[in-house]
């Protein structure tokens, strides 16, 4: 019974190329998140959804569009795909209120070549 | 922006020793928490400490705060080597109507067997 399930877990694609990434909760959690994890291992926040609600889009390019048909799912898009997009994409869930920690997927590696 | 800071990048220790990392952080939080993430997996929530609490326990964890000073330690008491992993911390400055962690850049962890 995966918490946080994210698909696929590995995707190569070329420059230019359009790719989805799947994110799906079974834990009644009501906010979803997107990170993105470089090369360094930083992990910085792109996304946050409250019931389906964008709540946090931090400063990252218009190509990158999230989705969420319900609160149990946050897809990510990413259109026109450029060589700096390779990272690892981790989504995550929680409950809104302070105190509770996040429950993340365990990543999608994207390598855009 | 980034708001943990972690300390030191890199710990290696022998099996059975004690581990101590340290995360210093700019603006007033909520809470603080630290995560593990194993090599090519999701970060793991492993303990949440508000921000006036001082210290915390979770098994062979030891967390505490000074919020004077903007600063946490995780210790990990008689480290085994499944605890090899990168740990971060993470920060909850956000306002009202919203919950979002800062992540630092992790301290890498080796426990030689």
């Amino acid at each position: 019974d995966t918490a946080v399930s994210q698909t696929p877990k590995y995707l190569v694609t070329q420059m230019g190329n359009d790719k989805s990434i799947k994110c799906e909760q079974n834990l009644g959690h009501d906010t979803m998140y997107w990170y993105k994890q470089d090369s360094k291992k930083f992990l910085k926040i792109m996304f946050s959804y409250n019931n389906k609600e964008l709540i946090i889009n931090e400063t990252v390019p218009n190509r990158f569009s999230p989705k969420s048909p319900d609160k149990a799912h946050l897809n990510l898009h990413i259109n026109s795909l450029e060589l700096g997009d390779s990272a690892v994409y981790f989504c995550a869930s929680s409950q809104s209120h302070r105190g509770s920690g996040y429950t993340f997927g365990s990543g999608t590696r994207l390598t855009v070549v | 922006s980034q708001q943990g800071e972690e300390d030191p990048q890199a710990l290696s220790i022998q099996e059975g020793e004690n581990a101590t990392m340290n995360c210093s952080y700019k603006t007033s939080i909520n809470n603080l928490q630290w995560y593990r993430q194993n090599s090519g997996r999701g970060l793991v929530h492993l303990i949440l400490i508000r921000s006036n609490e001082r210290e915390k326990h979770s098994g062979r964890l030891r967390v505490t705060l000074d919020t004077s000073k903007k600063s946490s330690s995780l210790l990990i008491t008689a480290s085994r080597a499944a605890d090899t992993a990168s740990y971060f911390c993470a920060t909850d400055q956000s306002g009202a109507g919203s919950y979002q962690l800062t992540f630092g850049k992790g301290t890498k962890l080796s426990v030689i067997p």
